[in-house]
């Protein structure tokens, strides 16, 4: 597609079960970004992807958080033993890396995740 | 590390009149600087930036931010509002290192009143 897609939109969930959340980046970009955004919160910056390895993993709040990339392309995001205080919107983010369109990233519509 | 802080959680402001948007950095070395929007139920857009250059950046949808190094500031502006720019604002600053890692402030909405 033309843009950054992710999946589900919306997911409703139950104190500690699992949830996978999945991105598909705009084909061809290198780099991968993994954000959440609370409310009142702003942006919290999770994870970052170059191909499949992630040289920055500092912002995964637990390790009950984690997140992999395959094929240099599609990532998912997995929330395991989810609890109320994950409950927020995730948006995924891509881009080239490279210097004249550097910090362009473009994001997704976000997955909105619900712990009840 | 690196830093901007975003001072207003709102601002409101008529149709037609001029509107700013307020963004402080904090940085070590170069400041790589950035406007994103979020329109309602969207993801967000990238706006303008600063790299390097002259302190007035143009950008999308008639936006301008002026970098200012004495003030660390780098304001959002646009001469005059329209209702359609309702929505919210996010500054960010490239993290150290050679990635396009963002930090971003808190975010500011964006009231247009007609």
């Amino acid at each position: 597609g033309a843009g950054v897609s992710q999946s589900p939109s919306n997911k409703v969930t139950e104190k500690g079960k699992d949830v996978e959340l999945r991105c598909d980046p705009i084909s061809g970009h290198t780099a991968l970004y993994w954000y959440r955004q609370s409310l009142g919160q702003g942006l919290e910056f999770l994870i970052y992807f170059q191909g499949n390895s992630a040289p920055d993993k500092s912002g995964l709040p637990s390790d009950r958080f984690s997140a992999e990339r395959t094929g240099g392309s599609v990532s998912t995001l997995t929330i395991q033993r989810t609890q109320q205080e994950d409950s927020a919107v995730y948006l995924c983010a891509s881009s080239l890396v490279s210097g004249v369109n550097t910090g362009e990233l473009f994001f997704g519509e976000g997955s909105r995740l619900t712990v009840l | 590390a690196q830093s901007v802080a975003q001072p207003e959680d709102q601002v409101n402001v008529a149709e037609g009149n001029p509107l700013t948007v307020k963004c402080t950095y904090s940085v070590s070395g170069n400041p790589y600087l950035f406007w994103y929007v979020q329109y309602p139920n969207r993801g967000l857009q990238f706006l303008l930036k600063y790299i390097t250059g002259d302190n007035l950046v143009k950008g999308s949808y008639g936006f301008e931010a002026e970098f200012n190094k004495s003030q660390t500031s780098f304001h959002l502006k646009k001469p005059s509002a329209l209702v359609s720019d309702s929505a919210l604002y996010f500054c960010a600053v490239r993290d150290e290192g050679n990635t396009d890692k963002l930090i971003f402030g808190t975010g500011t909405r964006l009231q247009v009143f007609p």
